[in-house]
């Protein structure tokens, strides 16, 4: 069955800190990836998204991930972590062959100002 | 372009009783998906609708949860009757039909149900 790996529960960090929060996936064929943030009281918005192509993908509020094909791995980083980075944060998985989505537990970030 | 709509926003009730909760997809998305994310844990799909028909509904309660989607458009999740274990927040996602698009799923703010 496919699953869907997030290594870390909690993280706190300093403002101005890199922030690295690991992905793992279990799945031999194609797949879609994605990581979603979700702001305290606030909805779950997409954060970024990888289909094909440059696995170094960029998204909003300077955020990237890569992803390792070889590692199953779609790690999400930022060089810089801000207060309000503060959030939970889910790395999602879709299969070419249902496109259901399959999470991880998620991550909190605690950002210290 | 307006997201997905849900509401009520909160909604508190006593064990036993009957709650509907609303949801507008995007427009033009003809997949819609109810989930249930209990705090502290990643979403839990519970139905997926293709226009108005079910294309996954393995993780639905049946005994006390129902859905529809009678005109391919808005959809109700209805828990009759509620436990106490309901208590979570129940999101509503659409994705495009195109694949190119990896079927990505946008989500509404959800519905906060406390059961009591």
């Amino acid at each position: 069955a496919q699953s869907v790996s997030q290594h870390n529960h909690h993280v706190i960090l300093s403002e101005a800190a890199s922030l690295e929060l690991g992905c793992n996936y279990s799945y031999g064929g194609t797949v879609n990836l994605f990581w979603y943030v979700q702001y305290p009281g606030q909805h779950l918005q997409l954060l970024l998204k990888y289909f094909s192509g440059d696995p170094l993908v960029k998204g909003i509020k300077g955020f990237e991930a890569e992803f390792i094909k070889s590692k199953f791995s779609f790690n999400l980083r930022k060089p810089s972590v801000q207060w309000s980075d503060t959030a939970e944060y889910f790395c999602a998985v879709n299969a070419h062959s249902n496109y259901q989505l399959i999470w991880g537990a998620g991550t909190k970030l605690i950002i210290k100002p | 372009e307006a997201g997905v709509a849900q509401s009520p926003r909160y909604k508190i009730i006593e064990k036993r009783q009957s709650v509907a909760f609303w949801c507008n997809p995007i427009s033009g998305h003809a997949t819609l998906y109810w989930y249930q994310q209990i705090l502290g844990q990643g979403p839990k799909l519970l139905i997926q609708f293709q226009n108005n028909g079910v294309v996954d509904d393995s993780q639905l309660p049946k005994d006390r949860f129902s859905a529809e989607r009678l005109k391919g458009v808005d959809s109700t999740l209805k828990i009759q009757p509620a436990k106490l274990e309901d208590s979570a927040v129940y999101l509503c996602a659409s994705s495009s039909p195109y694949r190119g698009q990896g079927k990505t799923q946008y989500f509404g703010p959800g519905t906060r149900l406390l059961v009591l």
